[in-house]
């Protein structure tokens, strides 16, 4: 099947740095995604990896490896807004559809 | 610009009713997808259409579910008959490229559904 793991919580404090990791089982796709949803609100999009490698958008990062199965979500300087659900999500080759991981609640404490 | 307009935001509605549920893309973006999340499936996704045309519905849980897209600035997901089960909140998404890019896709703000 086509899956994607995400711890499902992860706490942090203010001023952290903290990475939310993202494994997958699928067998080829057309990159990673990172999307933010506070509670109560829409998902918004983060990031996005096409290749290998790190993508840097201010405070937050992406990474993936292709050949580990693994990407991550990098947030530096923690702050209290950044308290949200993070999915990563990604699009098989065979299928087209994005699919998303399960989400990582992030609570940033003082 | 303005994002991704649903409509309603809040839907309360006894099991057996039609629901119907909007959705205004942004505008220029030819692809626009209808998501469920819940609690316990998480977000997923129901069905995609580009250039107004279903790609992929295989996501539509029943026959009770259907949707449309009449022109590019209009979707709607209809659920007949609606049941308890289908109380979720419902997310549209428009991007301006197919799904096999890594353009954003840009969500409303969900309709909350809940069937009693």
């Amino acid at each position: 099947g086509q899956s994607l793991e995400q711890p499902s919580e992860v706490t942090a404090v203010e001023g952290a740095i903290v990475q939310i990791n993202c494994t997958y089982q699928t067998s080829g796709f057309y990159g990673l995604s990172w999307y933010q949803q506070h509670d109560g609100g829409a998902p918004t999009f983060l990031s996005y990896n096409a290749l290998d490698g790190l993508e840097e958008t201010g405070r937050f990062s992406s990474f993936l490896s292709r050949s580990d199965s693994y990407g991550y979500l990098l947030l530096q300087e923690l702050q209290m807004k950044d308290s949200a659900s993070y999915f990563c999500a990604a699009i098989p080759s065979n299928t087209g559809k994005l699919i998303f991981g399960q989400g990582t609640t992030l609570q940033v404490k003082p | 610009d303005a994002g991704v307009i649903q409509s309603p935001r809040h839907e309360v509605t006894e099991m057996g009713q039609e629901v119907t549920l909007r959705c205004k893309p942004i505008s220029g973006h030819n692809s626009l997808f209808w998501y469920r999340q819940t609690m316990m499936r998480g977000l997923e996704l129901l069905i995609y259409f580009n250039n107004n045309v279903p790609i992929d519905d295989s996501g539509m849980p029943e026959d009770r579910f259907s949707a449309k897209m009449p022109n590019a600035s209009f979707s709607t997901l209809k659920i007949q008959p609606s049941e308890p089960r289908d109380s979720a909140v419902y997310f549209c998404a428009s991007s301006d490229s197919g799904t096999r890019s890594g353009q954003p896709q840009h969500f409303g703000d969900g309709t909350r559904l809940s069937i009693l």
